[in-house]
């Protein structure tokens, strides 16, 4: 069975600061997509950024990118100019390629930003 | 904020009273889903529901029922519940079928069971 590891339950970053959150997943799949979504205090679940594991090139969002290391099963998020607002609950998550459309999710990391 | 909203926001109920849930979806979707948020735990799904079609039930115990009368809107109807089932109750809704399949969340439910 898939399985999603956030090893840091909490992280603190400065403002303006950079800081990474690290995501590590368990799979035999070949064909999978990876998720971070971010649930600020008011609860809402926003996607942060995607990437699909057949894609070398890993993903951008304005501040927010990725480091995909498929062979070591990582996934970390890296928050660059780290701003108030980014202050939330990190959550990681994997998708089984193919159809289906169950999502499997760490247990979150919740970043502190002080200014 | 997003196109998936739920209500109520909170809710407290007693272990005796029947309730529901709804989450409404403006986003065109073709899939739906119910999770729940517990603290220190990972988002658990319930239910997903594909083209109004319930695709998986995730050994979700009875008292909670879900319904789905159209792609636009997800119900989950509780009954009997117990103390442990306080949770945060997050709805989602995607494009399913889509090469990536993105997931959008309404704000969620927090629920209290007395």
């Amino acid at each position: 069975a898939q399985t999603v590891t956030q090893s840091q339950p909490e992280m603190s970053v400065q403002e303006a600061e950079t800081v990474t959150l690290s995501c590590t997943y368990d799979t035999s799949e070949s064909d999978y997509y990876l998720f971070w979504y971010k649930q600020p205090p008011s609860r809402q679940m926003i996607l942060v950024i995607r990437q699909e594991a057949y894609k070398q090139q890993n993903a951008t969002e304005n501040r927010f990118s990725v480091n995909f290391q498929k062979a070591a099963k990582s996934f970390s998020l890296k928050i660059s100019d780290s701003q108030l607002g980014d202050a939330a609950m990190y959550f990681c998550a994997y998708r089984r390629g193919g159809a289906t459309n169950k999502l499997i999710f760490g247990t979150g990391t919740l970043l502190a930003v002080q200014p | 904020e997003t196109g998936v909203t739920q209500t109520p926001r909170h809710l407290v109920m007693g272990m005796t009273n029947k309730k529901s849930l709804k989450c409404e979806q403006h986003l065109g979707h073709n899939a739906m889903y119910w999770y729940k948020q517990s603290a220190k735990k990972p988002l658990e799904l319930m239910f997903v529901y594909n083209f109004k079609e319930q695709t998986e039930n995730n050994s979700v115990p009875s008292r909670f029922s879900p319904e789905c009368p159209n792609s636009s809107h997800l119900f989950l109807h509780l009954h009997t519940l117990q103390p442990e089932d306080s949770a945060l109750y997050l709805c989602a809704s995607s494009q399913a079928g889509g090469s990536i399949d993105t997931q959008y969340f309404g704000p969620g439910t927090r629920l209290t069971v007395l």
